[in-house]
């Protein structure tokens, strides 16, 4: 079986674009969380969604945004990007309601210039 | 708010010894998951061992295992026989239900050989 998956695996920015990234779990799980990992702050959960619908967000700027498709694949969408935006994004995949038992992608690596 | 504190930031072990890693929480509900999570240098976030709070059991998982104490709201991994491949860093996690994960900040674990 597949493992989570998650594109692309770097990206580099400019101060003021967007960028979306994208994570597809692995096969049946239902749940997708972000989480966001700096130096500074650790790891920090941004959002989680089941069955296309948001049902937690952690404390973030409204710039931050996701969402999830009927196939359970999941979008993270940061806009008017900043220069402490550069982190390692994390997502994660849950087989159901509960988030029990995540299994991790290798992240996105986002630099902002 | 739960928080998760890992107060050592780096520990060290010579090969074949055992080592513990400390994480208190704190939390007032009675019902929720705590993990031990490591990441080594390719950065894929990998579960090494769960524990739901309502077992009273310690979970084991071969050479890794937890001392869970919920009273004194402390959750300490032990892992038997260090192997080169264990170094890594090390993050103690929180969660209830569809909450997202609540991290510490991790421990750095070298392995010496």
């Amino acid at each position: 079986k597949a493992g989570v998956t998650q594109t692309p695996r770097y990206l580099i920015k400019t101060r003021g674009q967007q960028v979306t990234l994208s994570c597809s779990p692995i096969s049946g799980h239902r749940s997708v969380s972000w989480y966001q990992q700096t130096p500074g702050q650790g790891l920090q959960f941004l959002f989680e969604y089941f069955s296309e619908t948001q049902r937690n967000k952690g404390n973030f700027p409204g710039r931050f945004s996701g969402r999830q498709f009927s196939n359970s694949r999941s979008e993270m969408n940061v806009s008017t990007l900043e220069l402490g935006d550069s982190a390692l994004y994390l997502c994660a995949s849950s087989p159901g309601q509960e988030n029990t038992e995540a299994f991790f992608g290798q992240g996105t690596r986002l630099t902002v210039v | 708010a739960q928080t998760v504190t890992q107060s050592q930031p780096e520990m060290s072990v010579q090969e074949a010894e055992t080592v513990t890693l400390s994480c208190t929480y704190d939390t007032s509900e009675s019902d929720y998951y705590l993990f031990w999570y490591k990441q080594p240098p390719s950065r894929q976030m990998i579960l090494v061992i769960r524990q739901e709070a309502y077992k009273q059991q310690n979970a084991t998982e071969n050479r890794f295992s937890v001392n869970f104490q919920k009273a004194a709201k402390s959750f300490s991994l032990k892992i038997s026989d260090s192997q080169l491949g264990d170094a890594a860093m090390y993050f103690c996690a929180y969660t209830r239900w569809a909450d997202g994960l609540t991290f510490g900040k991790g421990t750095h674990l070298i392995i010496q050989p």
